[in-house]
This record gives C-alpha cells, structure tokens and sequence, in this order.
C-alpha cells in the first residue's frame, strides 16, 4: 500500500520545546516537501529536498529544521524560535526534481502550541 | 509568497449543478494544477495543465487555462454532496532559480443534498 505516512496526527507543545513531525514515503520519490497551513489560508513552502542530503529553503523556514538522511523520510523539527509554531502541516513529495511536479501529500500534522 | 488568487473563496451549490472555480497568477508559469482537500486533510491532485495546453478534461473535472489573462477555471459538472471540499489553484513556476510550486488561498465549494 504505496502512500505518505506523517506522524503523529496531533501534536501538542508546550512553549520553548522543539518537537519533531515524521513524514515516511514508500513512492520511490526523489523530491519531498514540508508545508505549512493557516485557516483559511492556502498552503507556504516551509523546505524541500531534491535528493538525499541536500535540502532547500522555502518562503517562510525561520524556526525550522530538517535532514534528509534517507530517501524515504524527510522529518521536521520545529524549534522553539518559531513564534507561532499552531498551524497544521503537510508532507509531500514528487518523482523527479522539479518541484511543480504533481505532488502527492501526506494527511497532515496538527500541532497546537500550548 | 502566494501567486494563484482563486475566486470566490466560497461557493455553495444544490447537487446536480455545476460548479465553477476561477484561478488568477501573476508570472509566467510551466503548469497549473488544481488540488482538493477535504477538511482536516491532506491535499489530493486532480488535473495539471501545462502552459501549452488551453483544455483539459478528467471525469466530471473540464480545467481551462488562458495564459494571456493568466487565469484558468475548474468546473466539476454534476456535482455530488462529497465533492463538498476546498479547492487549491497552483502554478508550477521555472524562473531562473526558481522551480516553485505555489498554491492558492482556495475556494470553498459546499454541495447541497
């Protein structure tokens, strides 16, 4: 059952800790993504790697980390410089390297800042 | 930064109608991509359209692209209470250094049993 698997669904966090969310893809993909989304917004570039280790910026990365140490899973820390850190976050990925490729997305992490 | 601007951001329709969805953008593009997400999810690909081709069909799904308006259109035909979701617009862009995906703000689409 090919799929994107991310880890856990909600996640909550006290002020000043980081936490990490897990995205796991079995597609054989060589792109992944990291987004982050706001109600009612649409969805911001947070990383992205296009091969394993090596990753890029997005739009809005301040406050977070990633690695990409296997070609499979593509985690992310959020650290507790991110000053609004509540947002639910989506993990993608693509074949190939170009990141306008289709992509395809995980479920989603919620996290909420307590 | 945010390039696809869909239009309206809410639409509720009774089922068996059509639904239209517009999407507007700003820089040259390599293709336009139409997402859906039902609440609380992750997004589901529906149709890409490159910016050579002007139409395209899926199922119930016709998508048009007019890059001299930048702008393009979703229309589910025949529409059923799950098509209930939002829609995301994002433009595939190929600038110099630039091999972004960039999504829209969405449309709300409530169908009406």
């Amino acid at each position: 059952d090919g799929g994107i698997t991310q880890s856990p669904k909600y996640l909550f966090r006290k002020e000043g800790q980081n936490v990490t969310l897990s995205c796991e893809q079995n597609l054989n993909h060589d792109a992944m993504y990291w987004y982050r989304q706001d109600p009612g917004q649409g969805l911001r570039l947070i990383y992205y790697s296009q091969i394993v280790n090596d990753f890029q910026k997005g739009d809005i990365a301040e406050g977070y980390s990633v690695s990409r140490e296997k070609k499979e899973s593509f985690p992310l820390t959020v650290t507790s410089a991110q000053k609004n850190p509540t947002a639910f976050y989506l993990c993608a990925s693509s074949i190939g390297k170009k990141i306008y490729n289709e992509q395809f997305f995980g479920p989603g992490t919620r996290l909420t800042v307590l | 930064s945010q390039q696809g601007e869909e239009d309206p951001q809410a639409l509720s329709i009774q089922e068996g109608e059509n639904a239209t969805m517009n999407c507007s953008y700003k820089t040259s593009i390599n293709n336009l991509q139409w997402y859906r997400q039902n609440s609380g999810r992750g997004l589901v690909h529906l149709i890409l359209i490159r910016s050579n081709e002007r139409e395209k069909h899926s199922g119930r799904l016709r998508v048009t692209l007019d890059t001299s308006k930048k702008s393009s259109s979703l229309l589910i035909t025949a529409s059923r209470a799950a098509d209930t979701a939002s829609y995301f617009c994002a433009t595939g862009n190929s600038g110099a250094g630039s091999y972004q995906l960039t999504f829209g703000k969405g449309t709300k689409l409530s169908v009406i049993p």
